[in-house]
């Protein structure tokens, strides 16, 4: 069975703070990861994709990877009211690049 | 950049009747398509891949006689919802590979709602 498990939250930070969103998958064989974030009502939207070990910053969000551990995280720097929504962790798990997706983290920036 | 539409955005329906969901990838051809449902507060579950020219194939679980998948030319999918309940009442989204490297494009969504 392919899983993709994220913490639960519900995530609250207060602006500028770092949030910070954990997920781990069960297919060791996985190559590429993504982070969506979703509003509610409206289709996800890709944040950041990552496909090797290590760390990959895009302005003030950062995804690390581990696939030793089979553990993928996103960071949010300097969090801001407007970064409120769900964060979806997803893996590329056949081989028509379809999606396994975690059950998402609903992340509240507080002003 | 590829774009991939989805129609329509809302759509009520009385119970028992069907309803036909498009999907269609606007300057890129798309062999493969996938269509995800997500009830309120639920992330996306994958049903179905849709496959140009063949048949699609349906996850565990997913009635293939009541989510009819028609994959009919290299730029639309069609889900078509039969026999439509309250309970497929959802959120409805496609998505399809991009042309190049691991891009992934998703539609807009479609809100289903069976009355």
């Amino acid at each position: 069975q392919k899983e993709v498990e994220q913490n639960s939250g519900p995530l609250s930070v207060p602006e500028g703070a770092i949030a910070s969103l954990n997920c781990t998958y069960s297919d060791r064989g996985s190559q590429s990861f993504f982070w969506y974030r979703q509003y509610s009502g409206k289709s996800p939207e890709l944040i950041m994709s990552i496909y090797s070990n290590g760390d990959k910053e895009d302005g003030r969000f950062t995804a690390q990877l581990n696939k030793a551990s089979q553990y993928v995280s996103l960071l949010i720097r300097d969090s801001q009211p407007s970064d409120s929504a769900t964060y979806l962790c997803a893996v590329v798990t056949g081989s028509a690049r379809q999606l396994t997706f975690g059950s998402g983290t609903q992340l509240t920036v507080l002003p | 950049g590829a774009v991939v539409s989805q129609h329509p955005s809302r759509v009520i329906c009385k119970s028992g009747t069907s309803v036909k969901i498009e999907c269609r990838s606007l300057d890129f051809q798309a062999t493969t398509m996938f269509w995800y449902r997500q009830f309120p507060k639920q992330s996306l579950m994958l049903m179905a891949t849709s496959n140009e020219g063949s048949k699609a194939t349906y996850e565990q679980g997913v009635e293939k006689d009541k989510f009819l998948i028609n994959h009919a030319s290299l730029t639309l999918s069609t889900l078509t919802v039969t026999s439509a309940h309250p309970e497929d009442s959802s959120f409805y989204i496609c998505s399809a590979p991009g042309t190049f490297g691991n891009t992934i494009y998703f539609g807009e969504g479609s809100w289903l709602t069976v009355v």
